[in-house]
This record gives C-alpha cells, structure tokens and sequence, in this order.
C-alpha cells in the first residue's frame, strides 16, 4: 500500500500570504489529522477530519483551517501567514477506529519570509 | 489537559551499548500510547502502540513497555542506524478525540 502523500514537499512564502497544503492518505483510510512541527514547540495537533467533518480542533487561531473531500484526501490553509508559521506541517492517516494509529507523511516543510 | 514528558532530552550511546528511553505520561482515560521515530526532515515513522499497563512489544532491537505511569522504550545493542529522534505519544479522553499528544523526544546518537 502506498503511503501517505504530501504536496508540496517546500514552499516558500512571504507574509501576509496564504497558502493551501494538501494530504492523501493511505487507501481506505477516512481519518486524517494535521500537526505542526516547529523546534520550540515540538509536534502539535491542528485539526482531523473524518468523513469529510471536522471532529477536534487544537488550540491554532482561526488562520488554520482544514477541509476533507469525500475521497479523504484533506487540505489545510494558512492565511495571513506570521514569521512563525514557519515549520514542518505533518498529516496522518488512520482507518477511523477508536484506538487505530496515526501513520504519518513526509511533511510539507513551510518558510515565511 | 493530557501531557507527556521524555527523558533524556538527547542520548549518545557506542554500537552495542544498551540502554532505555523514558515517557512518562498524564491523561485522562489512556486509549493508546505510541511510540515513533523520526529522522531529520521526514515525516514520524510508527514503531509500537501499547494500550494497557503491562503489555510489552518487540520489533528487531527495540521493545516498547507500559506501566500506568510511564513507558520505556529500551533498544539492545544499537547499531549507527538507529540514530534518530524518538517520539513518545499519547491519545486519551473522549473516545470522538483521535488528537495525539507529543512528548518533545529523545535524539539519539549511536556511534560505530
């Protein structure tokens, strides 16, 4: 089975901007959630969708948001990008059990300018 | 609010020294503890989930433990490939809530 995949893999953007960052997750899989990785902060929990629904929210403003398509494939956007939206923006797959784990995709390593 | 604590912040071992990692954890109804690793600039890789205080998982050098308190993450006789960060994580509470909660990891360096 293929792998979770992320596009872009780099971006590079200036502030003010916007940006949309897009997730497919491994075939048959309805759960995907989004975290942000930065040194300081370590790995956090943005938002997962699961059947095209958000279901929890971590404690981003409302500049972060996500949507999920009936194929769950998920994209997330950032507006008005801040210096320190700088960071590796992760997504996970999961089946959508209760207790399944998280697999997780290479990332999509964002930079503001 | 769940949180989770690693120990050592960073680890440097000789190949073939063995030794454990530390997660010790506060959540409120345990679903699941998991344990990744992750190699600069990539994506977290999945190693172990643990899902009740007693239970052990092996794979190759690494074998996970679970109390209710804390994990361990023990690795025998490392090789230079196992040079990586170690992420501990844990998913509680509601049973809607898939969120995982990220220890801040251990880096590893095994040198030959």
């Amino acid at each position: 089975k293929a792998g979770v995949t992320q596009t872009p893999r780099y971006l590079i953007k200036t502030r003010g901007q916007q940006v949309t960052l897009s997730c497919s997750p491994i075939s048959g899989h309805r759960s995907v959630s989004w975290y942000q990785q930065t040194p300081g902060q370590g790995l956090q929990f943005l938002f997962e969708y699961f059947s095209e629904t958000q279901r929890n929210k971590g404690n981003f403003p409302g500049r972060f948001s996500g949507r999920q398509f009936s194929n769950s494939r998920s994209e997330m956007n950032v507006s008005t990008l801040e210096l320190g939206d700088s960071a590796l923006y992760l997504c996970a797959s999961s089946p959508g059990t209760l207790t399944d784990t998280q697999y997780f995709g290479p990332g999509t390593r964002l930079t503001v300018l | 609010e769940d949180q989770v604590t690693q120990s050592p912040e960073a680890l440097r071992l000789q190949e073939g020294e063995s030794s454990s990692l530390n997660c010790s954890y506060t959540v409120s109804g345990l679903r699941g503890l998991f344990w990744y690793r992750q190699d600069p600039g990539k994506g977290p890789e999945f190693l172990f989930t643990l899902y009740s205080a007693g239970e052990e998982k092996e794979k190759e050098r690494l074998k996970a433990t679970l109390t209710k308190k804390e994990s361990f993450l023990h690795i025998t006789a490392p090789k230079p490939e196992d040079s990586a960060t170690y992420l501990c994580a844990v998913q509680g509470g509601d049973t809607g809530r898939r969120a995982l909660t990220f220890g801040s990891g251990t880096r590893l360096q095994v040198q030959p």
